[in-house]
């Protein structure tokens, strides 16, 4: 029973065109999510958050979007480069624990 | 300062041997987290630790698996016997009390193959 759920394995964009990977959860318990970005052979690292009782977080030209009564969470990228060219994981999380629970995750590719 | 490291980064091992992970964790940091990384299946915990202490083992996948945190800076992740199943990349991660978004650092990873 995947509580995490990232439907698209893959997506692929032109540089300097707008980014958008998406997350659904069936956690009603989650208190926060949030977005990793993973590069071949690194370990993941953290991008951005959000609080379950926010609807917004913007941190330059990562935007992350949740609508919790659809149970759905989006990161938009804007605009898109090269380098952001990775596995993005999305997670949630409870304040009772610290554990995260992932995605499997959606390939960027941003084409030159 | 050191991010959390993993060792070894490859390991290549035959059906049936034993396999151990290891983890140093970022000092200070009172959380300990293994995670495997499948295609089939993403990254999925295993294993959390709090100061040490073993909180929830739900996600280890059967009694072959096995992990210890003698003191706050050195976790194993053990697989006796391993099977060809067991191949993934496993990743080690800390955070520590506090960090009110619950972000997590991870390690570079292990990447197990068993033949």
């Amino acid at each position: 029973d995947q509580q995490v759920k990232q439907n698209s394995p893959s997506l692929s964009v032109q540089e300097g065109r707008i980014s958008i990977l998406n997350c659904d959860y069936t956690n009603s318990m989650f208190d926060y999510f949030l977005w990793y970005k993973k590069y071949p052979a690194e370990g993941p690292t953290f991008l951005i958050s959000i609080s379950s009782i926010k609807d917004k977080n913007e941190d330059g030209r990562f935007t992350v979007f949740l609508n919790k009564s659809a149970k759905h969470l989006s990161l938009h990228i804007v605009p898109s480069q090269p380098g952001d060219s990775a596995v993005y994981f999305c997670a949630g999380g409870e304040v009772s624990n610290y554990k995260l629970t992932f995605g499997k995750g959606t390939l960027l590719t941003v084409n030159p | 300062d050191a991010g959390v490291i993993q060792s070894p980064r490859h390991e290549v091992t035959e059906m049936g041997q034993e396999v151990t992970l290891r983890c140093k964790p970022i000092s200070g940091h009172d959380y300990l987290f293994w995670y495997r990384q499948t295609m089939m299946r993403g990254l999925e915990l295993l294993i959390y630790f709090n100061n040490n202490v073993p909180i929830d083992d739900s996600g280890m996948p059967e009694d072959r698996f096995s992990a210890k945190m003698p003191n706050a800076s050195f976790s194993t992740l053990k697989i006796q016997p391993s099977e060809p199943r067991d191949s993934a990349v496993y990743f080690c991660a800390s955070s520590f009390t506090g960090r009110g978004t619950g972000e997590l650092f991870f390690g570079e990873g292990s990447r197990l193959t068993v033949l």
